[in-house]
């Protein structure tokens, strides 16, 4: 199976800085990456697929790169609504793995 | 899109649950479709997906050979049949919308049904 590992599992940041997450696959999944954010009490909501693309309404503050086996989610100038966990998930493989997931707190 | 879980409570270990997902808004005869559950304060963990046909279903280790992924194309219905249930099984399940038929990520999710598994 595909292991994801996020870094790092707890961020401190202050609304308008910029933020990047990184998410590591235990072997090469090409693009095949979706990142996630999650509040307290609901669901999980889709940001990113295939690395890079942002999914419909959001904001363009969010952004993904990278390709193969490491990959970076950044936020360029959080936002009080950006306070939550975020998940990166790849689906390389018919079976998916969701990384540990990364807490992002007020400072 | 809608889909909204069902069949969540409290339940013995080694006894069994049916949850179920109904899909509203969208042509659930189209779409791969997920289970994915997360303990209360803990990440997520991917559980199964059905391809959109019902033709291939595939499992994480964990539950493999106890949970059971099925779907009614007919009704716009999700199901998860989870037996020999375990006290590590306690989380909250979604079910998730597959991007495409078969397996990819998920795009639109229920809002969770809670099992607990407790003597």
């Amino acid at each position: 199976d595909i292991q994801m590992t996020q870094s790092p599992s707890t961020l401190s940041a202050s609304v308008g800085d910029r933020v990047t997450i990184t998410c590591r696959a235990s072997q090469s999944i090409s693009s095949w990456l979706a990142w996630y954010q999650q509040k307290p009490g609901k669901a999980p909501k889709l940001l990113i697929y295939k690395a890079s693309t942002l999914d419909s309404g959001v904001p363009s503050r969010f952004s993904g790169s990278g390709s193969g086996t490491e990959f970076t989610l950044t936020i360029s100038s959080l936002q009080p609504d950006d306070f939550a966990t975020y998940y990166c998930q790849q689906y390389n493989s018919y079976s998916v793995t969701f990384g540990q997931g990364t807490k992002l707190e007020i400072k | 899109v809608q889909l909204v879980e069902s069949g969540g409570g409290v339940v013995q270990p080694g006894r069994s649950l049916r949850l179920s997902c109904a899909a509203s808004g969208l042509t659930f005869s189209s779409y791969g479709m997920h289970w994915v559950r997360q303990v209360p304060g803990k990440g997520l963990e991917w559980v199964a997906v059905i391809w959109y046909d019902g033709s291939n279903k595939y499992y994480a280790d964990s539950v493999k050979g106890r949970f059971t992924i099925s779907r009614d194309n007919s009704k716009n219905t999700l199901h998860l049949q989870m037996n020999s249930l375990r006290a590590e099984d306690t989380a909250v399940y979604y079910c998730g919308r597959d991007s495409g038929s078969m397996t990819t990520y998920v795009d639109y999710w229920g809002q969770g049904t809670l099992v607990t598994v407790s003597s």
